[in-house]
């Protein structure tokens, strides 16, 4: 199995930050990574899919990057309501992974 | 608008089993996949497997391999998970979501959530 890994698992933020969070895959997925916002009590939501492709609906404050083993999103400037845990996920091959989270705290 | 509507809150005993359906609108439900995914309390995402709503193949997570049945059922635009002998481990808040293929494939949009507990 595909082992993703976040970091930070968590940080804290003021509003008008810029943010960036990592994720690594144990072994290559190409660009098949993408990356969800869940707020708390709710379903996720997709941000970004093949590392780079924002969303319909999602605001240009965030972006994705990286390919093969090394994954970024960003927020470029932090939102009230972006506070939430952002997940990665790779669809390279069966099963699905995820990372374990990053949980986005307010300062 | 795309939409996953699951059905509600289940409470069972250890050793039974649950059935939680996820009706989708909005889109020709034939064209992707359906993926279940759960989340214990306070705990991350857990893949537990997808089905092809076109064929009725599935992939399961080696972890619920054996206890875990994705069906579909496409007169109705309706996709099933079955789990079978519960424990307490089962315990979370189950999602479908459609696996849509654009060269890789995305979960979008997600339902809203399945609450099962397991407690005896």
């Amino acid at each position: 199995d595909i082992q993703m890994t976040q970091s930070p698992s968590s940080l804290s933020a003021s509003v008008g930050d810029r943010v960036t969070i990592t994720c690594r895959a144990s072994q290559r997925v190409a660009g098949y990574l993408n990356w969800y916002q869940q707020i708390s009590g709710k379903a996720p939501n997709l941000l970004i899919s093949g590392a780079s492709s924002l969303q319909s609906g999602v605001p240009s404050r965030f972006s994705g990057s990286g390919s093969g083993t090394d994954f970024i999103l960003t927020i470029s400037s932090l939102q009230p309501e972006d506070f939430a845990t952002y997940y990665c996920q790779q669809s390279y091959s069966t099963p699905w992974t995820f990372g374990q989270g990053t949980k986005v705290e307010i300062k | 608008q795309v939409q996953l509507v699951q059905s509600g809150t289940e409470v069972k005993k250890p050793g039974a089993s649950v059935n939680v359906s996820c009706k989708a609108s909005g889109y020709t439900f034939a064209t992707s996949g359906i993926t279940w995914v759960r989340q214990a309390p306070g705990q991350g995402l857990e893949w537990m497997g997808w089905i092809s709503a076109d064929n009725g193949d599935t992939n399961y997570a080696e972890k619920v391999q054996g206890r875990v049945t994705m069906t579909t059922d496409t007169s109705t635009s309706t996709a099933y998970m079955e789990l079978t002998s519960l424990t307490s481990d089962d315990t979370a808040v189950y999602y479908c979501a459609r696996a849509k293929v654009r060269g890789w494939y995305e979960l979008d949009p997600w339902g809203q959530g399945t609450l099962v507990t397991v407690s005896s």
